[in-house]
């Protein structure tokens, strides 16, 4: 079956980098996912990649993919106060429209003065 | 770009009591939508997926007497908790994909969720 996991909490003083990590289960896992929810608040798609690939950059934020060990991590350069939030990662095995997401636990990004 | 809402934001029933959660695509039309359930710390759910003009489709463990979804029209899905029990309280976020050409970039859009509180 598919499992995702994430560690639950994760604290960085402002300006450090944060590194948000995933594992997953699913070999069959094509497109992997990562969103932003803020609280009270719906999930907002902040990047996504592709099992083929190995990184993807997008401006602070840095996807790494280990395929071979079903890891996942999201590395958000220069955090700042509003990254403050729970990061999800998700895994699908097919594109965009009727897709079903699977997720993962949730980490909760403090991000300190 | 797309936006979903969803209404009410908060609701507070008595047990026994039945909640009905909507879920509008305001600027898309969404043949699918998708109910999501969150726990306090943990992670969404899917709980079933609402397909205009038919039937839903319930994920494994989920009573579909107990959730019952409507899916009126292209921009509108409805959840209803039937027989509302302080179990059920949660928090209930909806999702549609904005369009159908199937392409990568065509990821689920959020509502802003739906707190539910049952007494």
């Amino acid at each position: 079956g598919e499992d995702v996991e994430q560690s639950l909490f994760l604290s960085v003083r402002e300006g450090d980098s944060s590194v948000i990590n995933c594992t997953y289960t699913d070999s069959s896992s094509t497109y992997l996912y990562w969103y932003k929810q803020e609280p009270g608040a719906g999930l907002q798609l902040l990047t996504y990649i592709f099992s083929n690939m190995d990184m993807k950059q997008d401006q602070r934020l840095t996807v790494l993919l280990n395929k071979k060990d079903k890891h996942l991590s999201l590395r958000i350069a220069d955090t700042q106060t509003g990254d403050s939030a729970i990061y999800f990662c998700a895994e699908s095995i097919r594109p965009g429209t009727a897709s079903k997401l699977t997720f993962g636990t949730g980490t909760r990004l403090q991000v300190t003065l | 770009g797309a936006v979903v809402s969803q209404h009410p934001s908060r609701v507070i029933c008595k047990s026994g009591t039945s909640v009905k959660i909507e879920c509008r695509s305001l600027d898309f039309q969404a043949t699918t939508m998708f109910w999501y359930r969150q726990f306090p710390k943990k992670s969404l759910m899917l709980m079933a997926t609402s397909n205009e003009g038919s039937k839903a489709t319930y994920e494994q463990g989920v009573e579909k007497d107990k959730f019952l979804i409507n899916h009126a029209s292209l921009t509108l899905s409805t959840l209803t908790v039937t027989s509302a029990h302080p179990e059920d309280s949660s928090f209930y976020i909806c999702s549609a994909p904005p369009g159908t050409s199937g392409r990568f970039t065509d990821t689920q859009y959020f509502g802003p969720g739906t707190r539910l509180t049952v007494l």
